[in-house]
């Protein structure tokens, strides 16, 4: 099974900072990433796929970026409505995986 | 606008089963592949399994082991998973998600709003 592993688990940051995840594949998945952001109390949203794609509706402050095993999602100016968790998942190959989390928190 | 809707949850004994629901409404549902993710309440997000528009490509995470079964009916807009022999590491909320395609491409969107399935004596 492809590992997903993300950093920071946690991030503190301001209204009108950018900040950026990363996530790490443990095998090379192409372009094959998709990022997913989950608000406390709601079902997971797809923000971003095939890598580096933003999903219709999503703000263009989120942007991604990478190919092969190493993987970022920016956010440019954090708005309120930014806090909650973000997730990686490879769409490569089955078993899916996803990464273990990225808790984004008011500072 | 694209829904789906979860039905089916509840606490259940270990060993026991239960068939979970997923009623799909504002697109052409045998158009779409359907997925199962489940989300223990306060941890990540495992795949559960995976059927494409005919049924005929179906696919389940590793921890199932034979205890899950997956199945659509495009006639009554619903993909169901049927879940035999549970053990309370199955506690957790399921949802479904549509995929972007007829075959499964391993997107997922949009999710429903989870149901909670609880394993315990």
């Amino acid at each position: 099974d492809i590992q997903m592993t993300q950093s920071p688990s946690s991030l503190s940051a301001s209204v009108g900072d950018g900040v950026t995840i990363t996530c790490r594949a443990s095998q090379k998945i192409t372009n094959s990433l998709n990022w997913y952001q989950q608000i406390p109390g709601k079902a997971p949203k797809l923000l971003i796929f095939a890598a580096s794609s933003l999903q219709s509706g999503v703000p263009s402050r989120f942007s991604g970026r990478g190919s092969g095993t190493d993987f970022t999602l920016t956010i440019s100016s954090l708005q309120p409505e930014d806090f909650g968790t973000y997730y990686c998942q490879q769409s490569y190959n089955t078993p899916r995986t996803f990464g273990q989390g990225t808790k984004l928190e008011i500072k | 606008e694209v829904q789906l809707v979860e039905s089916g949850g509840g606490l259940v004994q270990p060993g026991r089963s239960l068939r979970l629901s997923c009623a799909a409404s504002g697109f052409t549902f045998d158009d779409y592949a359907i997925h199962w993710v489940r989300q223990v309440p306060g941890k990540g997000l495992e795949w559960v399994s995976s059927i494409s528009w005919n049924s005929g490509s179906i696919g389940y995470g590793d921890f199932v082991k034979g205890r899950f079964t997956v199945s659509r009916d495009n006639a009554k807009n619903s993909v169901y998973l049927q879940m035999n022999s549970l053990r309370p590491e199955d506690t957790a909320l399921y949802y479904c998600a549509k995929d972007r395609t007829a075959a499964d491409t391993g997107w997922f969107d949009p999710w429903g709003q989870g149901t909670l399935v609880t394993v315990s004596s």
